[in-house]
């Protein structure tokens, strides 16, 4: 079965820190993954997606996520964090002729 | 940009009436999703479309129907609704029949069935 894990239900991070959003994949054939991020009371908005080709994936708003096949991972990751930032983030992922499957996402909370 | 609108933001019903959400997308894609949004759950997939008058089940369809008879609108229909459909309701679409494709969401339905 096709599934995606998001470990940590909470991130902290104190602004101007980088960050880190861990995922990781269990998928049949080619993974393609993404990235969303849900700010309150908003859907979700696309961030950057892997599906081939280099393993550093950027995206918007400055993220970035690192695809590791040894490892099955796609954490996000950004350099330095913004109070802004603060918003639910999931890690969809599918393989081969398969539908895309969320998981149950982690809130990110940037302080001061 | 894409926009994705979803008729009601808040919805409050009664067990058993019948609830339609709707869903309209303004860049002709070919794709539109239902998924319902819970703590603890994530997001998960209720219905899909590849096409007009075309639907797919997705993982949680029971209770659940849709409709799409125009390219641009896809509903979901609450036959009859009870409390543990309390959710909220996201729409997307995509342009392509691909799982590669970006999904654009809607702003959602938050539905409370009392």
């Amino acid at each position: 079965a096709q599934s995606v894990a998001q470990p940590e239900d909470q991130v902290n991070v104190a602004e101007g820190n980088p960050l880190t959003v861990k995922c990781t994949y269990s998928v049949s054939g080619n993974p393609y993954l993404f990235w969303y991020v849900q700010y309150p009371n908003r859907g979700l908005q696309f961030l950057l997606k892997y599906i081939t080709g280099d393993n550093l994936v950027k995206g918007s708003y400055g993220f970035e996520a690192e695809f590791n096949k040894s490892q099955t991972s796609f954490h996000l990751k950004k350099p330095s964090a913004l109070v802004s930032d603060s918003a639910l983030y999931f890690c969809p992922g599918a393989g081969t002729a398969s539908k895309l499957t969320f998981g149950t996402g982690t809130r990110l909370q940037v302080t001061l | 940009d894409v926009k994705v609108t979803q008729s009601s933001r808040y919805l409050v019903k009664r067990t058993g009436e019948k609830v339609f959400l709707e869903c309209v997308q303004d860049m002709d894609h070919e794709n539109m999703f239902w998924y319902r949004q819970d703590p603890g759950l994530g997001l998960r997939l209720i219905y899909f479309s590849y096409d007009v008058k075309m639907k797919e089940k997705g993982d949680i369809p029971e209770g659940y129907s849709v409709s799409r008879e125009k390219k641009e609108r896809f509903s979901l229909i609450l036959e009859s609704a009870s409390t543990n459909q309390t959710s909220m309701y996201l729409c997307a679409s995509s342009l392509q029949r691909s799982v590669g494709e970006k999904l654009f969401f809607g702003s959602g339905t938050q539905l409370s069935v009392l």
